[in-house]
């Protein structure tokens, strides 16, 4: 089956820097969605990019679909940042390990 | 407001007490899917519905049951709960391929079988 791989696996920052999420899937997908997921558990849609560029204010995000990964962006992180970046691949939502992200004032 | 909803968002029960978890959409959506979120394994599909009365097994369906006899509904049946049941679950929908794969997530339940 399909393999995503996400890096790093923690990220700890202080608020106003800047960070790039990456993930890695090892074969040819259809869908890519980036989500959030809060300190209380629940799932945030960030993006749906199988391919392409887009920007949401602070957040964008890059799939180059042929080289297989995807980047997600995050400029002037906020406390309210914190929590685990999932990438998920393939229509059945295969999803991987997270990045952690920790910001701090 | 375009949402997915889940019943109830926290349950503690005990083992062999039979238990539903319900899930609804108002988006019209044809697909719709149960996950379970642990440590370490990170989110795994149990079951997944193509759409009225289709259903089918995902990675981890041993243990669970689904129904979809309504298209906004998609309820998680655990017959016989059991301890290796505790878990974070997740309700989701999209629409069909052709249209957009972008799923929707409901807040979770955060189930305890002791």
């Amino acid at each position: 089956g399909i393999q995503v791989e996400q890096s790093p696996p923690d990220l700890i920052l202080q608020e106003g820097a800047n960070s790039t999420l990456r993930c890695n899937f090892s074969d040819s997908v259809n869908n890519l969605q980036w989500f959030h997921q809060n300190p209380w558990g629940q799932l945030i849609n960030l993006f749906y990019i199988p391919s392409g560029t887009k920007q949401n204010g602070r957040l964008s995000a890059t799939t180059v679909a042929t080289e297989r990964y995807s980047l997600l962006y995050i400029s002037s992180s906020q406390t309210t940042d914190s929590g685990v970046y999932f990438c998920a691949v393939a229509s059945k939502l295969i999803f991987g390990t997270g990045t952690r992200l920790q910001v701090f004032p | 407001e375009a949402q997915v909803t889940q019943n109830p968002r926290y349950l503690i029960t005990v083992t062999g007490k039979k238990l539903t978890v319900t899930c609804s959409q108002n988006m019209n959506h044809e697909y719709m899917s149960w996950y379970r979120q642990d440590p370490g394994l990170g989110l795994r599909q149990i079951y997944y519905s193509m759409n009225v009365e289709v259903t089918d097994k995902g990675d981890v369906p041993e243990g669970y049951k689904v129904s979809r006899k309504e298209k906004r509904n998609f309820p998680l049946i655990l017959e016989s709960p059991s301890p290796n049941q505790t878990s974070l679950y997740f309700c989701a929908s999209r629409g069909l391929a052709g249209r957009s794969y972008e799923q929707y997530f409901g807040p979770g339940t955060r189930l305890t079988v002791t």
